[in-house]
């Protein structure tokens, strides 16, 4: 595709479920990124990976959380147990090769909801 | 660590006026300096990016921005809005080489909201 893309767009969940968000970044980006983003806040960094390996995954609130990216493309972000903090925009971005002066291209985001 | 303060949430103007959003950041390090828009139901696009050289940088839709090292900002200009420049603006900084990876820290988001 010709950019970044999350699924699901929204996700309503229970406390105490689990959930999974899918990244698809941008053909060919090496590097890719999760935020979380709560209401009225900036994005705050959760993980990193450049290719299969997470590089940095000094963002992650709690052991409740976990991203894999096993073929270097798409990501998915899971969340175990999940509680009514978690609940969030989490947006994934991606850039290559993964410089600090790189461009992040960003998808839409998953509105995450823990009732 | 890093930190970025956008000093205000929220900036109402009328349309044609010109605008400034200000950004300050904390480092102990120097920095890239980046500002995103997101705009209703869309993911965050980037605006412009400061990475060396000229202080003033330029980029989409009319906007600029100064870099200052001395105040530890990069205010974000336009000199003449446009009602679809309505939306949320987010200042960040990442961290060159070390072990950041260029993940981006950003600051609290102002919502330019342009009147008619």
């Amino acid at each position: 595709g010709a950019g970044v893309s999350q699924t699901p767009s929204n996700k309503v969940t229970e406390k105490g479920k689990y959930v999974e968000l899918r990244c698809d970044p941008i053909s060919g980006h090496t590097a890719l990124y999760w935020y979380r983003q709560s209401l009225g806040q900036g994005p705050e960094f959760l993980i990193y990976f450049q290719g299969t390996g997470a590089a940095d995954d000094s963002g992650l609130p709690n052991d409740r959380f976990f991203a894999v990216r096993p073929e270097g493309s798409v990501s998915t972000l899971k969340i175990q147990r999940t509680e009514r903090g978690d609940s969030a925009v989490y947006l994934c971005a991606s850039s290559s090769p993964g410089l600090a002066s790189d461009t992040q291209y960003f998808g839409p985001g998953t509105r995450l909801t823990v009732l | 660590a890093q930190s970025v303060t956008q000093l205000d949430s929220q900036v109402p103007v009328f349309e044609e006026a010109p605008v400034e959003l200000r950004c300050n950041y904390s480092s102990s390090v120097s920095v890239y300096l980046f500002w995103y828009v997101q705009y209703p139901n869309q993911g965050l696009q980037l605006l412009l990016k400061y990475l060396s050289g000229s202080t003033l940088v330029k980029g989409i839709n009319g906007f600029e921005a100064e870099f200052n090292k001395s105040q530890t900002s990069f205010h974000l200009r336009k000199p003449s809005v446009h009602i679809s420049d309505t939306a949320e603006y987010f200042c960040a900084v990442s961290e060159p080489g070390g072990t950041s990876y260029g993940k981006l820290t950003f600051g609290q988001g102002t919502i330019l909201t342009v009147h008619p």
